[in-house]
């Protein structure tokens, strides 16, 4: 069966570090990855977008890396604020689809101050 | 940016009377429109595909007839949750496509069924 597994449900971390988040897939072949925050009783919010030729994306604080091999993508946040806290959604596609985006279970992410 | 719209943000309603959530791209025309729907501490459920002109497309397991789809225009969409019941309530959010792959969302409407 497919499925879009991001491996913390919750994950907590000193502000300043670096916070990695994982997203992995099974029995899809995506063109391309996405990364969300939503934030509580919020629509998500599109952060990153990384084609399955790319091996990886930066912008601002955030990287997101795609290993298609593997399945899966990793999504960092390097010196992490308070204001990152939030929950973060992988978002795929299904090859040869319509560009429908599937979802991952999100992982909430809480900076300490 | 690509700006999304919502109304109503939150709804009460009783059982067996029916809802309209209306969503609106405000500042870019939409041929696609999602709607999803969000259970507490679950991912987005993709519900429809909604297409400017023409039927929506229903995904496996939701009632066409129960929760009605109409794309009027090129920046409305609206979704109507029929003889809704108690089970209905969600977090039911749409997002508009603006270019190819990237989706942008509404902030969501609450719905609760007494």
């Amino acid at each position: 069966s497919q499925k879009i597994e991001q491996n913390s449900e919750a994950l907590n971390i000193q502000e300043g570090k670096t916070a990695t988040l994982t997203c992995n897939y099974t029995n899809y072949s995506p063109a391309y990855l996405q990364w969300y925050r939503q934030d509580p009783g919020r629509g998500p919010v599109f952060l990153l977008l990384i084609r399955e030729n790319e091996k990886e994306k930066r912008k601002e604080r955030l990287k997101v890396t795609f290993d298609t091999t593997l399945k899966q993508s990793l999504f960092h946040i390097t010196a992490s604020q308070p204001a990152d806290s939030a929950t973060y959604l992988c978002a795929l596609d299904e090859e040869g689809g319509a560009n429908n985006l599937f979802f991952g279970t999100g992982t909430r992410l809480t900076v300490i101050p | 940016g690509a700006v999304v719209s919502q109304h109503p943000s939150w709804v009460i309603c009783k059982s067996g009377t029916s809802v309209k959530i209306e969503c609106r791209s405000l500042d870019f025309q939409a041929t696609t429109m999602f709607w999803y729907r969000q259970f507490p501490k679950q991912s987005l459920m993709l519900m429809a595909t909604s297409n400017e002109g023409s039927k929506a497309t229903y995904e496996q397991g939701v009632e066409k007839d129960k929760f009605l789809i109409n794309h009027a225009s090129l920046t409305l969409s609206t979704l109507t949750v029929t003889s809704a019941h108690p089970e209905d309530s969600s977090f039911y959010i749409c997002s508009a496509r603006l270019v190819q792959e990237t989706q942008y969302f509404g902030p969501g409407t609450r719905l609760l069924v007494l």
